[in-house]
């Protein structure tokens, strides 16, 4: 099955900085690639997502790199706020079910004002 | 996008006993799915829940631990059988959007078994 790897585990940064969250797969056939940032008490969010035909996605602050030859994907958030601070998610899947997806470790991100 | 609620939000549990968790969607939605994610650490797979069919299980959990039922396309519960302090996770359900395409959560129940 599918294997996901995920760094750092913890990440600290200052506000206004960049952050940069590494994942890594083993199944070649996984083709959807999503992001989720998780604050404390709740559940997963989805915040980008990238398809395999797709190298890199961005939506204002946060963009996402993808190479499929490497099996690994990341992701970039700029000018970084304290409100950025949660865990993030790595995912990847390769069936055609987003809801059917292998996680990351996480990582948890402190921005520091 | 789908709203999703899960109850309870939290529950205390002795061991031995088993809790039923509840998952409403305000949509239809064919496949929904549920998750463990223990303490500090990532989400991983339980089953995938389809209406009008027994759940699938993934490798390591077995429908007597972990009974779902799935009675129409916005609802299903997921039990935890003859809990042990193991047991003790955040179990979130996550549904599809209509195209298959994103994937949204629950808050999760926190389960504590003591």
């Amino acid at each position: 099955g599918e294997n996901v790897e995920q760094h750092p585990s913890t990440l600290s940064v200052q506000e206004g900085d960049s952050a940069v969250i590494k994942c890594t797969y083993s199944d070649s056939a996984s083709n959807y690639f999503p992001w989720y940032k998780q604050e404390l008490g709740k559940g997963p969010q989805l915040i980008i997502d990238i398809r395999s035909n797709v190298g890199e996605k961005k939506d204002q602050r946060i963009a996402v790199t993808l190479n499929k030859t490497a099996k690994h994907f990341s992701l970039h958030i700029t000018e970084t706020q304290p409100e950025d601070s949660a865990v993030y998610f790595c995912a990847a899947t390769g069936n055609t079910n987003a809801g059917k997806s292998t996680f990351g470790d996480g990582t948890t991100l402190t921005v520091k004002p | 996008s789908a709203v999703i609620s899960q109850k309870p939000s939290r529950d205390i549990c002795q061991r031995g006993t088993s809790l039923t968790i509840q998952c409403q969607v305000d949509s239809q939605v064919t496949m929904m799915f549920w998750y463990r994610q223990q303490p500090g650490q990532s989400l991983t797979l339980i089953a995938t829940a389809n209406q009008g069919s027994e759940a699938t299980y993934e490798s390591g959990f077995v429908i007597d631990k972990f009974p779902i039922s799935r009675p129409n396309l916005t609802f299903s519960t997921l039990t935890v059988s003859n809990m042990s302090p193991e047991d003790s996770s955040i179990y979130l359900c996550s549904v599809e959007d209509a195209m298959n395409t994103e994937a949204f959560f629950g808050q999760g129940t926190r389960l504590t078994v003591v």
